[in-house]
């Protein structure tokens, strides 16, 4: 079946170091991939989408990547800030329909001050 | 604030019983998916509304239906709730389009006791 596979282990990292989150796509193709942020009890908020044709995206301290080979997504998180702890989710649309996005379970961030 | 918002924010109810849940979208965006979020889980995709019409389905039984109104409003409803329905409720809005980011609301926090 289908599915976005994203790390389950939380990730602990230091202050002002980068974040790296890993997001593996299975048995799907998905023409665009989107992260998004998520806090305790909160509906996700929109980060950034990536498009299968580019291999990069950036936006200020955030860079995502889109590897078709690896059939992989990563998000950095650059000079990360104890702010930035939450649940990071990815999600995957086909092209010409947006009906479904298929997510992952989400990666839980905690920066350590 | 992305502009969605939902209500009600929290609701308890008796297994057995029939509910409704209520999402306003974005100015601008014909589209409203609803989502249903376990604990420790990603969102997974009930249905999705385009101009007042079911445009995609997930696998929920038939008890889950919603509606679309002419302002793009839209409304979940749950028959003959469950112990499982006990989850949080998302609903999002999006244009149309393929590879469109979701702006999603708070959520509506359901317990079934």
């Amino acid at each position: 079946s289908q599915k976005i596979e994203q790390n389950s282990e939380a990730l602990n990292i230091q202050e002002g170091k980068t974040a790296t989150l890993t997001c593996n796509y299975i048995n799907y193709s998905p023409a665009y991939l989107q992260w998004y942020r998520q806090d305790p009890g909160r509906g996700p908020v929109f980060l950034l989408l990536i498009r299968e044709n580019e291999k990069e995206k950036r936006k200020e301290r955030l860079k995502v990547t889109f590897d078709t080979t690896l059939k992989q997504s990563l998000f950095h998180i650059t000079a990360s800030q104890p702010a930035d702890s939450a649940t990071y989710l990815c999600a995957g649309s086909r092209a010409g329909n947006n009906r479904k996005l298929i997510w992952g379970l989400g990666t839980s961030l905690a920066v350590n001050p | 604030e992305t502009g969605v918002t939902q209500s009600p924010t929290h609701l308890i109810k008796t297994r057995g019983q029939q509910v409704t849940l209520r999402c306003s979208s974005q100015s601008g965006h014909n589209t409203v998916s609803w989502y249903q979020q376990a604990l420790g889980q990603g969102p997974q995709f009930i249905f999705q509304y385009y101009r007042e019409e079911e445009n995609g389905r997930g696998n929920f039984p038939p008890r889950f239906s919603g509606l679309q109104f002419p302002n793009y409003s839209s409304e979940l409803n749950v028959n003959a709730l469950e112990l499982d329905d006990s989850a949080l409720y998302l609903c999002a809005s999006s244009l149309e389009q393929a590879g469109t980011e979701a702006f999603f609301g708070q959520g509506t926090r359901l317990t079934v006791v």
